[in-house]
């Protein structure tokens, strides 16, 4: 079974702080994609990452991928209370058979 | 609008009675996925259509549940007798492509979901 274990599973802080959150499996993800998701609506793509160590900047986020393609992390950077929400790794493979694999998420609060 | 949409947006059902959500995936998209997504969860892959056909129906939690896409398009996840542990918000997402290896083609996009509570 693959899983994907994000972590912390909530988070609150002050704007204007840094923040690191993450997303760790055991199995090998030919790609991994963070999400956003607000109340009441459906998950928004935020990236996908795809090549070992790749790194990729959205404004004040940044998303890391794994050497090993078995981790991710996201870090924002002075956060803002717009950042509030649940932020959700997934996993996918090259595999018509393989369905992408959500993580529980983190859910980010930021403090005005 | 050119997104996923679903309807209803919220259901409440008795338990025992039968619901039937919808789901209209954005235009010319081959693929579509239903995932059911508990309180405090993230969502759990249920079911998924290439076309009309259904390739991987695993996390179908039991043969109460039931999908279909039988044109190709709009795609409706049936659920008979319905159960308390049912009750979860229901998305659905579409993507170009999922098999062709094209990191752009593989991205889902996500409707706003179906708040099913069964009482």
């Amino acid at each position: 079974t693959q899983l994907l274990e994000q972590s912390p599973q909530f988070l609150s802080i002050q704007e204007g702080e840094n923040l690191t959150v993450y997303c760790n499996s055991s199995s090998v993800f030919s790609s991994l994609q963070w999400y956003r998701q607000e109340p009441g609506e459906g998950p928004v793509l935020l990236v996908t990452v795809v090549t070992g160590g790749e790194v990729k900047k959205l404004k004040r986020l940044t998303f890391q991928f794994g050497d090993a393609r078995k981790d991710s992390s996201l870090h924002i950077t002075a956060a803002q209370p717009g950042d509030t929400g649940l932020y959700l790794c997934a996993g996918g493979k090259r595999n018509r058979d393989d369905k992408i694999i959500f993580g529980k998420g983190t859910r980010l609060h930021i403090l005005p | 609008g050119a997104g996923v949409s679903q309807s209803p947006r919220y259901k409440v059902a008795k338990r025992g009675q039968d619901v039937a959500l919808r789901c209209d995936p954005i235009s010319g998209h081959v693929s579509l996925f239903w995932y059911q997504q508990a309180l405090g969860q993230g969502p759990e892959f249920l079911t998924y259509f290439q076309n009309e056909a259904q390739l991987d129906k695993s996390g179908l939690p039991s043969d109460r549940f039931f999908a279909e896409r039988p044109e190709g398009s709009v795609s409706t996840l049936k659920i008979q007798r319905t159960q308390q542990e049912d009750s979860a918000v229901y998305l659905c997402a579409s993507s170009l492509s999922f098999v062709d290896g094209d990191r752009d083609g593989d991205t889902q996009y996500f409707g706003p979901g179906t708040r099913l509570t069964v009482l």
